[in-house]
């Protein structure tokens, strides 16, 4: 079956690196995301990484994926004030290029 | 980037009416929409696949009389939440895949939302 599983509830420091972890179920899904959701909007597409890939950097956003452990992960380096969110990460099932299926979100606050 | 935009952004209605809620693809044009339902400290849940010129393909356990979906042209879906009710207050999602150069097929671009309230 279809699941993706975050745990609900990260706090850190102004400062400090926020790593967010992921696991899915769909070892054939071609791309995974991290989407970021702020209070009242929409999903907001932070980064995604290909299948094949085991790391992608983008300025302070890396994100990891183990294929063997189905584990993904999204480290946001210097977290900001302004990165406080909710941070979703999503499969795409084999076949499914249309269908995201989105884990429960992770709710990163992050204090001074 | 491409946009996708939702109107209204939140509505209150009275139980028993019925609610549309629209979404645009404003720079692009999208064959294929999807409509999300998201409970207040969940995650967004799958419930259609609008397709231009076709019927909605309805997920498991989602009723197509009360959620109808019209997707009458490549840059407007529309959702109807038909005689609704309590339970149906709910944030709902709309979301299109834009065909971009070096993006992955699986991308998609979400609106805004718009928060329904059932009174």
């Amino acid at each position: 079956g279809e699941d993706v599983e975050q745990s609900l509830f990260l706090s850190v420091r102004e400062g400090d690196s926020s790593v967010i972890n992921c696991t899915y179920t769909d070892s054939s899904s071609t791309y995974l995301y991290w989407y970021k959701q702020e209070p009242g909007a929409g999903l907001q597409l932070l980064t995604y990484i290909f299948s094949n890939m085991d790391m992608k950097q983008d300025q302070r956003l890396t994100v990891l994926l183990n294929k063997k452990d189905k584990h993904l992960s999204l480290r946001i380096a210097d977290t900001q004030t302004g990165d406080s969110a909710i941070y979703f990460c999503a499969e795409s099932p084999s076949g499914g290029y249309n269908k995201l299926i989105f884990g429960a979100g992770t709710r990163l606050a992050v204090h001074p | 980037g491409a946009v996708v935009s939702q109107h209204p952004s939140w509505v209150i209605c009275k139980s028993g009416t019925s609610v549309k809620i629209e979404c645009r693809s404003l720079d692009f044009q999208a064959t294929t929409m999807f409509w999300y339902r998201q409970f207040p400290k969940q995650s967004l849940m799958l419930m259609a696949t609008s397709n231009e010129g076709s019927k909605a393909t309805y997920e498991q356990g989602v009723e197509k009389d009360k959620f109808l979906i019209n997707h009458a042209s490549l840059t407007l879906s529309t959702l109807t939440v038909t005689s609704a009710h309590p339970e149906d207050s709910s944030f709902y999602i709309c979301s299109a895949r834009a065909h971009i150069p070096a993006r992955p097929t699986g991308e998609l671009f979400f609106g805004e939302g718009s928060r329904l309230t059932v009174l």
